[in-house]
């Protein structure tokens, strides 16, 4: 089944502890992405990846750190978690760029930082 | 002003209505898209369209380049369509972002 997995689905922790939030497709897509969504806010793009090796900063970077060292992994750090990180987070895959191709995304995660 | 404006952004409906989201944008765009939020959380791409209009069951969605304007309709709605539904575009240049709408919450009571 073509799906985009995220873990872990719920965390909470502390400011300050390093986390990763991994996201992993099955699909062979080239282009990946990171959102974050807030009440008010909506989606709001944190990074993203046209294809391995290859990222580039979104609306909302600071605090944030990804890499794409294989096609299917895009995995997001947080390197020093602070409370505004409090969010709904969404990884999402595409076959190309998204003018005509739809996005698939992972079912959330969901961080809350004490 | 945000370049992409839904409206309503709350409705609620009784089942069987007829449901109509708008979308407007200022900016010119490549494409458009139309997502549904279900309440658990999980986002599905609905529709990508640059003119005309498209159908898939009972949604259908519609664009108006000169007007810069998009709806999604709902025929013979049901509970299930409950949902956050949000538009959002891509701008030319732009391949690998897109602007994003606030979304709508949509209820449908049986």
């Amino acid at each position: 089944e073509a799906q985009v997995t995220q873990n872990p689905r719920y965390l909470i922790t502390v400011t300050g502890k390093k986390l990763t939030v991994t996201c992993s497709q099955n699909m062979n897509h080239e282009y990946m992405s990171w959102y974050r969504q807030d009440p008010g806010l909506g989606l709001r793009q944190i990074y993203y990846s046209m294809n391995v090796e290859v990222t580039d900063k979104g609306d909302v970077p600071e605090g944030y750190k990804v890499s794409r060292k294989e096609k299917r992994n895009f995995p997001l750090i947080l390197e020093s978690p602070s409370p505004n990180q409090t969010s709904l987070y969404f990884c999402a895959s595409s076959q190309g760029g998204l003018i005509f191709q739809p996005q698939h995304f992972g079912d959330g995660t969901r961080l809350s930082i004490l | 002003k945000n370049e992409v404006e839904q409206s309503p952004q709350n409705l609620t409906a009784q089942e069987e209505e007829f449901i109509t989201i708008n979308c407007s944008y200022s900016v010119g765009i490549s494409a458009l898209h139309w997502l549904q939020q279900h309440p658990g959380g999980g986002i599905v791409s609905l529709f990508m369209l640059s003119s005309g209009k498209k159908k898939h069951g009972r949604l259908i969605a519609t664009i108006n380049i000169q007007e810069k304007h998009s709806s999604l309709h709902i025929t013979a709605s049901h509970p299930r369509d409950s949902a956050v539904y949000i538009c959002a575009v891509s701008s030319p240049g732009s391949n690998y972002q897109l602007i994003w709408g606030a979304g709508t919450k949509l209820i449908i009571k049986p």
